[in-house]
């Protein structure tokens, strides 16, 4: 059975911090990696697809490290509309399923 | 930027009842997905559709379940006799090509009473 596994959080930080969330998947053939914002009773939304050479996006870094099957998200100087799930997302199959996350929630006070 | 449509955004059926969920895809887009959210649970898998057949299915989606794309744009799923335990948000998704980020609809909040 294919997993993919995060910390549910909650992450609860100051606004202007930084805060790291990972995810381990199991199928080692999966091919493409995202994470995706969730807001609460909304749709999954895009944050940023994770290329293994790490990509950047603003205040958003994401790495992948395909060895251990991992991947990382850093939100650097933290807003408060920031808070959400953040859901790390895996292709398993080339365009045919994508295997969600359980989600980390984010809550970023004043 | 073009959205993904799905309607209604609210539904309240009996069970036993049958629903029928619709989608309307961005054009070009090449797979089509069911997903579904039980409240506070993950998002699950629940279909992929590929040049208007299935192409994958989950273990979720039984014989009570089906797709289809009837007029060749809308994509639509049926649940024939819903229970209580279908009570979820349903998010219809699209991808242009494969491994390239999926597009979601704002879902239908599927409530069986």
């Amino acid at each position: 059975r294919k997993e993919v596994e995060q910390d549910p959080g909650p992450f609860n930080v100051p606004e202007g911090a930084t805060v790291a969330f990972n995810c381990t998947y199991s199928n080692s053939a999966s091919q493409s990696f995202f994470w995706y914002r969730q807001d609460c009773r909304k749709e999954p939304k895009l944050l940023m697809s994770v290329y293994s050479s790490g990509n950047e996006d603003g205040r958003f870094t994401a790495q992948l490290n395909r060895a251990s099957q991992y991947i990382s998200l850093l939100i650097r100087d933290s807003k408060l509309s920031d808070s959400a799930t953040y859901l790390c997302v895996v292709n398993d199959k080339a365009g045919n399923m994508l295997t969600f996350g359980g989600g980390t929630r984010l809550m970023v006070k004043p | 930027e073009p959205e993904v449509t799905q309607t209604p955004s609210h539904q309240v059926t009996q069970m036993g009842q049958e629903v029928i969920l619709r989608c309307v895809p961005i054009s070009n887009h090449l797979y089509f997905y069911w997903y579904r959210q039980i409240l506070g649970q993950k998002v699950e898998f629940l279909v992929s559709f590929y040049n208007n057949e299935i192409s994958e299915k989950s273990e979720i989606f039984d014989d009570q379940f089906s797709v289809e794309r009837p007029d060749g744009s809308n994509f639509t799923l049926k649940i024939r006799s819903t229970k209580l335990e279908d009570s979820a948000m349903y998010f219809c998704a699209e991808v242009w090509m494969a491994n390239t980020e999926a597009f979601f609809g704002q879902g239908t909040r599927l409530t069986v009473v």
